[in-house]
């Protein structure tokens, strides 16, 4: 099993603000399988970006992804109010996939 | 438009059963696979159980020999039969559809429904 880690778990940002959440991952994920999904209290989840850096339909390009092998980063270039929430980052090259425990980005 | 809408969750004792419903809409249960994630209270996510379109089930081991995906193709619904509930059972239950090409990436989710175990 991939065990995927989340730093930080909490980010204090102002919106406007740059935010860089990280991903790190027990061992190389294969074609770079790496998924990152958005949570706002209440909701469920909804996919930001696939295949490490691919944005999901209708995903503002405020949202960017990159990295291999075991490390990854989701980038927001500039927060809007709308983007405090919680962010997992997820693998699927070895089923099941799993998830990272998140990063919560809160406003400062 | 793609929807899942899950019900059937609630307050079960331990040892107790439940049953989950997730009705599909914009897709067929025979082209796509389903799955039901959960989400235990201030944790993470964690997959629980699938049903691919050709009827193959898979169970994560926390809840093999104890739960049961079922569906009904007709009536565009997913089941998912829980017994032998116990205490770490307790989350919220997402019913998930998985990318048509690559397994076990979520594009989908339904809104959850709330499972508590507890005496």
């Amino acid at each position: 099993e991939i065990v995927l880690t989340q730093s930080p778990a909490t980010l204090s940002l102002s919106p406007g603000e740059r935010a860089t959440l990280s991903c790190r991952a027990s061992q190389s994920v294969r074609s770079t399988y790496l998924a990152w999904y958005q949570q706002k209290p209440g909701q469920s989840p909804r996919l930001l970006i696939y295949d490490a850096s691919h944005r999901a339909a209708g995903i503002p390009d405020r949202f960017s992804g990159s990295g291999s092998g075991t490390d990854f980063t989701l980038t927001i270039s500039r927060l809007e109010p709308e983007d405090f929430a919680v962010y997992f980052c997820q693998q699927y090259a070895i089923f099941p996939g799993t998830f990272g425990g998140g990063t919560k980005v809160e406003i400062k | 438009e793609v929807q899942l809408l899950e019900s059937g969750g609630g307050l079960e004792q331990p040892g107790g059963s439940l049953r989950l419903s997730c009705v599909v809409s914009g897709f067929s249960l025979s082209n796509y696979v389903v799955s039901w994630v959960r989400q235990a209270p201030g944790k993470g996510l964690e997959w629980v159980s699938s049903l691919s379109g050709s009827g193959s089930s898979k169970y994560a081991d926390s809840v093999k020999g104890r739960f049961t995906i079922s569906r009904d193709i007709s009536k565009k619904t997913l089941y998912l039969q829980m017994s032998s509930l116990r205490a770490e059972d307790t989350a919220v239950y997402y019913c998930v559809r998985e990318d048509q090409f690559l397994e076990s990436l979520y594009n989908y989710w339904g809104q959850g429904t709330q499972v508590t175990v507890s005496s």
